[in-house]
């Protein structure tokens, strides 16, 4: 069976630090990858999507990135983090119709 | 464009009461529809899903029915409990491309015992 994991679970970290947030994939091939920001009390932001290696797609500019180096695996990352950046990150895959979420990231900006 | 709209939030209801989250959308063609669900401080979950016109979807005591000539995918259930309260989204298919899914901003829903 397939399984997303996401790492890590929460964090804090001070403005202007860098992020880096990882999200892999078992038990597919080829999938198609997502990242998602969820503000406090808010929606799903769709932040970058991925067809395949080396593929992404951002939907809004910011001072966010993402890299896919390998199949199965999705990053995320930042040079400087700002507080507006503080949020629930979620990864997902899927295939033809469906998507799937991890367990999501935590991450508080002070 | 394509676009989800849901009834705001929050919902309050008792235990047992029967239960309504409106959605509806614009899309060209015949995209899918879901329901996802996010307990609190998880991720998303499928609920339910319909693929095409008329389809029901159905989990949990969750029903939808995919209604193509009023645009709509409204969630029911017909009593709900305290353990259903959570954050629901409702989001259809982008078969243009890669089909992703394009999201409503979410309902939540509190029920209380």
């Amino acid at each position: 069976s397939q399984t997303i994991h996401q790492w890590p679970a929460t964090l804090v970290q001070p403005v202007g630090s860098p992020l880096s947030l990882e999200c892999t994939v078992e038990g597919t091939s080829n999938p198609n990858l997502y990242w998602y920001r969820q503000a406090a009390g808010r929606g799903l932001q769709l932040l970058f999507y991925s067809v395949g290696i080396g593929q992404i797609s951002s939907e809004v500019p910011q001072n966010l990135s993402a890299s896919r180096p390998q199949d199965r695996q999705f990053i995320l990352s930042s040079k400087k983090l700002l507080l507006s950046d503080s949020g629930f990150y979620l990864c997902a895959w899927s295939d033809v119709r469906e998507q799937y979420f991890g367990p999501g990231t935590r991450l508080t900006v002070t | 464009g394509n676009s989800v709209t849901q009834m705001e939030g929050p919902v309050t209801l008792s235990e047992e009461a029967f239960l309504t989250i409106n959605c509806t959308y614009t899309a060209t063609g015949y995209p899918s529809l879901f329901w996802y669900v996010q307990y609190p401080g998880e991720g998303l979950q499928l609920l339910l899903k319909a693929t095409k016109a008329d389809d029901k979807g159905s989990n949990k005591g969750f029903e939808a029915t995919y209604r193509k000539e009023t645009t709509s995918f409204h969630l029911e259930k017909g009593s709900v409990q305290v353990s259903d309260s959570a954050v629901y989204f409702c989001a259809l298919s982008r078969m243009d491309s890669n089909y992703q899914l394009i999201w409503g901003a979410g309902t939540k829903l509190i029920i209380k015992p």
